[in-house]
């Protein structure tokens, strides 16, 4: 199976730059998604990595090492909407399903 | 912008009572998911569609968790006898066939078993 953790929960300052890390233990892992759920709202979608390497879609940027089991998502020119919870996922080989990390809630302060 | 849609919203029942969920896909998305979140926590996969079988269903728990896609398009899990530890949201996604690591979710239904 699969497990993947992420701190519980990171603090910034508008403007500033953050970066949530994901590590994972699993068999037959095939790539690392990335989303964004606001309080109350739906999970949607932010980024994927099949390779090992940095994926850059405007602001958000996320990072997938193998040999690490690691992978972080990096936002930049931090805004006050991006106050939510992250989730990374794992995609595995089987039924291709995804499974969610713990998640992180991400505060964005004036 | 096609969304998925679920229904109801907002759900309350009281323990042993049955409950059902309804979900409609993206129009075009062969792969539907049904996930349980609770508070604080990671959407958990309850069951995946293909078409209209189940490719997953491994932490469904069947003696009281019950879902079908008969034609292939909308979807309907059912909880019966509805406990009070099933007090979660109850996410709907659906994705392009072959499964995908980019899930379309919709609003989910707020459960609250009393």
């Amino acid at each position: 199976g699969q497990s993947l953790e992420q701190p519980s929960e990171v603090t910034a300052v508008e403007g500033a730059i953050v970066q949530i890390n994901c590590t994972y233990q699993t068999s037959g892992f095939y790539g690392l998604s990335w989303y964004q759920q606001h309080d109350g709202g739906a999970p949607t979608f932010l980024s994927y990595n099949a390779l090992d390497g940095l994926e850059e879609t405007g602001r958000f940027s996320s990072f997938l090492s193998r040999s690490d089991s690691y992978g972080y998502l990096l936002l930049q020119e931090l805004q006050m909407k991006d106050s939510a919870s992250y989730f990374c996922a794992g995609l595995n080989t089987g039924f291709q399903k995804l499974v969610f990390g713990t998640g992180t809630r991400l505060l964005v302060s004036p | 912008e096609a969304e998925v849609a679920q229904s109801p919203r907002y759900k309350i029942t009281e323990k042993s009572q049955a409950v059902a969920f309804w979900c409609d896909p993206i129009s075009g998305h062969a792969t539907l998911y049904w996930y349980r979140q609770i508070l604080g926590q990671g959407p958990e996969l309850l069951v995946q569609f293909q078409d209209e079988s189940v490719v997953d269903d491994s932490q469904l728990p069947k003696d009281r968790f019950s879902a079908e896609r008969l034609k292939g398009v909308d979807s309907t899990l059912k909880i019966q006898p509805a406990e009070l530890g099933d007090s979660a949201m109850y996410l709907c996604a659906s994705s392009l066939d072959p499964p995908s690591h980019e899930q379309y979710f919709g609003p989910g239904t707020r459960l609250t078993v009393t």
